[in-house]
């Protein structure tokens, strides 16, 4: 079975500094997808970023991006110029190809911005 | 467009009473999900719909619950007989497909409180 680990329940970051997420996971296969899903207290859950596990290039999005080691298995999320607005849960997940196992969720880790 | 929707938001139950809760996907979405989201078990995969079948139930917690999609669209999770331990946020999410993993887009959730 596959496992995600987010190792970091809570960090703290000071407005307009660069932050960043860890994410681990375990896995025997090759074929797979990798996401970094927000969700404020609204509960609703955002996507962040997805990363595919056969691209070699490292995905961003804005001020989003990570840092995808696929032999190491890690997949950190960095966020630059943090706003208020970041402030939320993060969760790293996983999905094999194709979707029908749905997605592996870590833990989570609780961002706090700083004013 | 619209997002996808749930209903109720939230529902407060007594021990032994049946529950329905509602997923309407976003419009188009062939493929959708429910997740339970709670304090001691984080987030869990509970099943998967393609179309108006359900190719594996294992995921679903005990035989209390059920889960049904008709029309390829709105989708109904029914837990028989509630326990505690079944208070939780379930969470439904919608894809357009599931062939290569395409995206997941979530609802805002059903807060589920059994007293």
């Amino acid at each position: 079975a596959q496992t995600v680990t987010q190792s970091q329940p809570e960090m703290s970051v000071q407005e307009a500094e660069t932050v960043t997420l860890s994410c681990t996971y375990d896995t025997s296969e090759s074929d797979y997808y990798l996401f970094w899903y927000k969700q404020p207290p609204s509960r609703q859950m955002i996507l962040v970023i997805r990363q595919e596990a056969y691209k070699q290039q490292n995905a961003t999005e804005n001020r989003f991006s990570v840092n995808f080691q696929k032999a190491a298995k890690s997949f950190s999320l960095k966020i630059s110029d943090s706003q208020l607005g970041d402030a939320a849960m993060y969760f790293c997940a996983y999905s094999l190809r194709g979707g029908a196992d749905g997605l592996t969720f870590g833990k989570g880790t609780h961002l706090i911005i700083q004013p | 467009g619209a997002g996808v929707s749930q209903s109720p938001s939230n529902k407060v139950t007594e021990k032994g009473k049946d529950v329905e809760l509602r997923c309407d996907p976003i419009s188009g979405h062939t493929a959708l999900y429910w997740y339970r989201q709670s304090l001691g078990q984080g987030l869990e995969f509970l099943i998967y719909f393609q179309g108006n079948s359900a190719p594996d139930k294992s995921g679903l917690p005990s035989d209390r619950f059920s889960a049904e999609r008709t029309g390829g669209s709105v989708s109904t999770l029914t837990i028989q007989r509630t326990q505690q331990e079944d208070s939780a946020v379930y969470l439904c999410a919608s894809s357009y497909t599931s062939g290569y993993t395409d995206t997941q887009y979530f609802g805002p959730g059903t807060r589920l409180t059994v007293l």
